[in-house]
Parts: C-alpha cells; structure tokens; sequence
C-alpha cells in the first residue's frame, strides 16, 4: 500500500528565513506533485516532478525529487507571509494519487 | 488547464437524505476523480470515474453509498447516500490531463450534514 508522509506537519517560520518541507513515499511511483491549498479554497498546482534528479523552481518555491530515496523536498527562499498556506505533496501510482497530511505553513512578519 | 466547476458549491442536509454533486469539466478527460476532505486534514481519494466503464473505489467507500455516474467525457455526478453527520466535509471532483501530467481539481462542494 502506498503510504505519503510529509514533515513538518506544521511549521511557523519568520519571513525572510530559508526552510525545507520533506515528503518520503512508501512505494515506486510514476509521478509527484506538490500542491498549495489556501483556508477555504481549493488546491492549486504548484509543481509536477517526472523523473529522479528533477528540480522545479517557481518564484521562492524549488522542489527536487530522488526516486531511489523515495524522497522529495519543497525549499522555500526568503520566506514571504504571502506563502503562508497548507502544502500536500501527492504521489501517483496506477493512475491514482495519494495525499500527504499537508504541511500548515505560517510565516511570520 | 481544464477548468473545473462544481454544484453545489454548498448544503446543509438533513441525516438520512442524499445529495448528488456535479462536476463539469471544460475540455473532454478520460480520468476523473472524487475526494473528501474533511476538515483540517488531508485529501482522500473515494473513487475512479472513467467514462464507459465502472467507478472504482478506494477502500473503505462503496458504491451503494457513493454513488457515481460518468455519462461522458465532460461530467460526473456523485451521490452521498443515506447521509449522517459523519459525511460532513469537502466532496472535491479531480480530473488528470495526460498531456501534461497535471493533475487540477475543482473547488469543492462543502457538505454539512444535521
């Protein structure tokens, strides 16, 4: 059974601080995905990762996959409070996907 | 990016009634998918809706409960059954475009059962 864990489950960072939310996965799998998820709305795409060693980077978000750790990291840069969010990493396999616990994120000002 | 809507966006039901949530997608998908999400956590996925077959569902939800139809490439519908205040929670329609891997969902029906 595939299983997503996500750490830290919570998170309250100063802005302008660097910091790493880490998603581990049970299971190989055929894709990964990291979402943003604001109070009350709906998820938005941030970052869909294909293939091991791949780096995806938008504005002060970089996500990075390692297959063979079954391993994947969300960095924030400088965080800013507008990132304050809940963040779920999500695993595909057979064309299902998986969701991590989330990851409450509050920044600081 | 498909565009996703959904109908309700919100109800409060009484226990024991049923309501049926559609999704309407803005470009034809094969794979479409139902998730809760009940508050403060995580997402889980209920079942699979390819249009021309049968939804498959996860563990732990059947179809006498939930309901699903997939006339075509467009639309869903899913059902809540028999409803108790245990289904209050987030009922989030997902379709998967091949293209691009993307994974987009809906904005969510939020469901209040008294």
């Amino acid at each position: 059974e595939l299983k997503v864990e996500q750490n830290p489950l919570f998170l309250s960072m100063q802005e302008g601080k660097n910091y790493t939310i880490y998603c581990n996965y049970s299971t190989t799998s055929d894709r990964l995905y990291w979402y943003r998820q604001d109070p009350g709305k709906s998820l938005e795409s941030l970052f869909v990762l294909l293939s091991n060693g791949a780096v995806k980077q938008e504005g002060r978000l970089m996500a990075s996959l390692d297959t063979k750790a079954r391993l994947s990291t969300l960095h924030i840069t400088a965080a800013v409070h507008d990132l304050s969010a809940t963040y779920f990493c999500a695993v595909d396999r057979d064309d299902k996907i998986i969701f991590g616990k989330g990851t409450r994120l509050h920044i600081l000002p | 990016s498909a565009v996703i809507s959904q109908k309700p966006s919100r109800d409060i039901c009484q226990r024991g009634t049923s309501l049926t949530i559609q999704c309407q997608v803005d470009s034809q998908v094969t794979m479409m998918f139902w998730y809760r999400q009940q508050p403060g956590q995580s997402l889980t996925l209920i079942a699979t809706a390819n249009q021309g077959s049968e939804a498959t569902y996860e563990s732990g939800f059947v179809i006498d409960k939930f309901p699903i139809s997939r006339p075509n490439l467009t639309f869903s519908t899913l059902t809540v059954s028999n409803m108790s205040p245990e289904d209050s929670s987030i009922y989030l329609c997902s379709v998967w475009e091949r293209d691009s891997y993307e994974q987009y969902f809906g904005p969510g029906t939020r469901l209040t059962v008294t």
